[in-house]
């Protein structure tokens, strides 16, 4: 099974470029997030979706896009790079339990992402 | 607000040694989950365990184990009788279902645990 797949695992771009982290998963989960980690900082919540067509902002939006065309696919966009993005995305499924998130999250391997 | 603190930044221990991670979390939820997650130094993300606010029975799955106690907020994880393959970043996390969110996870900064053989 491939559970989550993100790519791609390590990227440096330029100040000002724009680049899309790829994710998919392929267990038909409702809900699907992106968590940045950056070191002493634990993982913390860019945007997350519970279902296709449904997006919402989480701890620290400012910087991505994302959207949800497919319960498969949940793309995180970087319109204008920063070097303040630099850190590690984890792209992350879940299903739902009614209308709750189970919390059961299943990480994709990680991106690591260098902004220069 | 809801909050999940890991004071202990590292441990480092010796083979064989008992050690527990320290979590305190803050929310104001009446139901909510909390979790614990391992990351190897591989870099990926390990399930380890999920319980429900509702269920205070302490629980034991081989060397690990676990204490959550609501009257403290505090859900404990203890390794016994350590093993290098422990070496990892542990992570604490707490569903945030307030306001209408979506149970999204708020994760603590996570305890660094260095086993020397």
């Amino acid at each position: 099974n491939a559970g989550v797949t993100q790519t791609p695992k390590f990227q440096v771009l330029k100040t000002g470029q724009s680049m899309t982290l790829q994710c998919a998963q392929d267990m038909n989960h409702e809900y699907m997030s992106w968590y940045r980690q950056d070191p002493g900082m634990g993982l913390r919540l860019i945007h997350y979706s519970v279902g296709a067509g449904i997006t919402d902002q989480g701890e620290v939006p400012n910087g991505y896009n994302v959207s949800r065309s497919t319960t498969e696919d949940f793309p995180l966009r970087l319109l204008s790079a920063a070097p303040s993005q630099t850190s590690v995305y984890f792209c992350a499924s879940s299903p739902i339990l009614g209308t709750a998130n189970t919390g059961e999250l299943f990480f994709g391997e990680g991106s690591r992402l260098t902004v220069l | 607000a809801q909050k999940v603190t890991q004071a202990q930044t590292e441990i480092s221990v010796v083979e064989k040694e008992d050690v527990t991670l320290d979590c305190v979390y803050e929310t104001r939820d009446t139901t909510y989950y909390l979790f614990w997650y391992k990351q190897p130094p591989s870099g990926e993300l390990v399930f380890l365990i999920r319980r429900n606010s509702f269920d205070e029975q302490n629980e034991i799955s081989g060397r690990y184990s676990w204490n959550f106690q609501k009257s403290t907020s505090s859900f404990n994880f203890t390794i016994t009788a350590s093993q290098v393959v422990d070496s990892a970043v542990y992570f604490c996390a707490l569903s945030d279902f307030y306001g209408g969110s979506q149970g999204n996870l708020i994760f603590g900064k996570g305890t660094k645990l260095s086993v020397k053989p």
